[in-house]
């Protein structure tokens, strides 16, 4: 099993870019979740798809994230436009059934850096 | 979700045990409790979970107190590659909401 696997490891943009993270689950679970790591916040819970439906996306800071999970094997997050306040580790996580009984696992992480 | 409260920081000499607190004295019934570990520069790491019962797995211990306000995880024996975030978290959903941790130093 390769584990979560997100793409890229690094992306350094420029402010007013459009940045595009992407994220394969662990194949057969079928809940997934992004989330946002700085210094000054830890861990922030973004979105969470089950089935690949969005079913609670209130972590979305602003109307310039969006995520997607077109099908159970992939999914993107989307920042347009990029500031750099958006600079941050950002994380994807798949479950099976939920994470309440089952770990999570967790993929590498993309460091996004907007200048 | 229940609110935790976790030392900031702690240290532990290599091969010796170490006990990481966590206080939850708002938890739910149905709140399992959950341990995530995080090493530097890699995502967070499934260590262990319960409910009411204490568990064991490979990687630690996890104490659950009787009245389900507190709980303690245990690592048997220290290694340097132990050193890394532990977060407790409570929980009823399927989502996780991480604090801020305890940061174990391994000491050599």
């Amino acid at each position: 099993d390769a584990g979560v696997i997100q793409s890229p490891r690094h992306e350094v943009t420029e402010m007013g870019q459009e940045v595009t993270l992407r994220c394969k689950p662990i194949s057969g679970h079928d809940y997934l979740f992004w989330y946002r790591q700085t210094m000054m916040r830890g861990l922030e819970l973004l979105i969470y798809f089950n089935n690949n439906v969005p079913i609670d996306d209130s972590g979305m800071p602003e109307d310039r994230f969006s995520a997607k999970m077109p099908n159970a094997s992939f999914s993107t997050l989307k920042i347009q436009p990029s500031e750099p306040r958006d600079s941050a580790v950002y994380f994807c996580a798949s479950s099976l059934a939920g994470g309440r009984t089952n770990g999570y696992t967790f993929g590498s992480g993309t460091r996004l850096t907007v200048v | 979700d229940a609110k935790t409260t976790q030392p900031n920081s702690m240290e532990s000499n290599e091969e010796e045990p170490v006990h990481l607190p966590c206080n939850h004295s708002t938890i739910s019934g149905t709140d399992y409790i959950h341990w995530y570990r995080q090493l530097p520069s890699q995502g967070p790491e499934y260590v262990i979970h319960g409910l009411t019962s204490n568990v064991n797995n490979r990687m630690a211990s996890l104490a659950i107190a009787e009245d389900r306000k507190s709980s303690t995880l245990i690592l048997h024996r220290a290694t340097l590659r132990d050193a890394a975030v532990y977060y407790c978290i409570p929980n009823t959903g399927n989502q996780f909401y991480f604090g801020t941790g305890t940061s174990l130093t391994v000491i050599p």
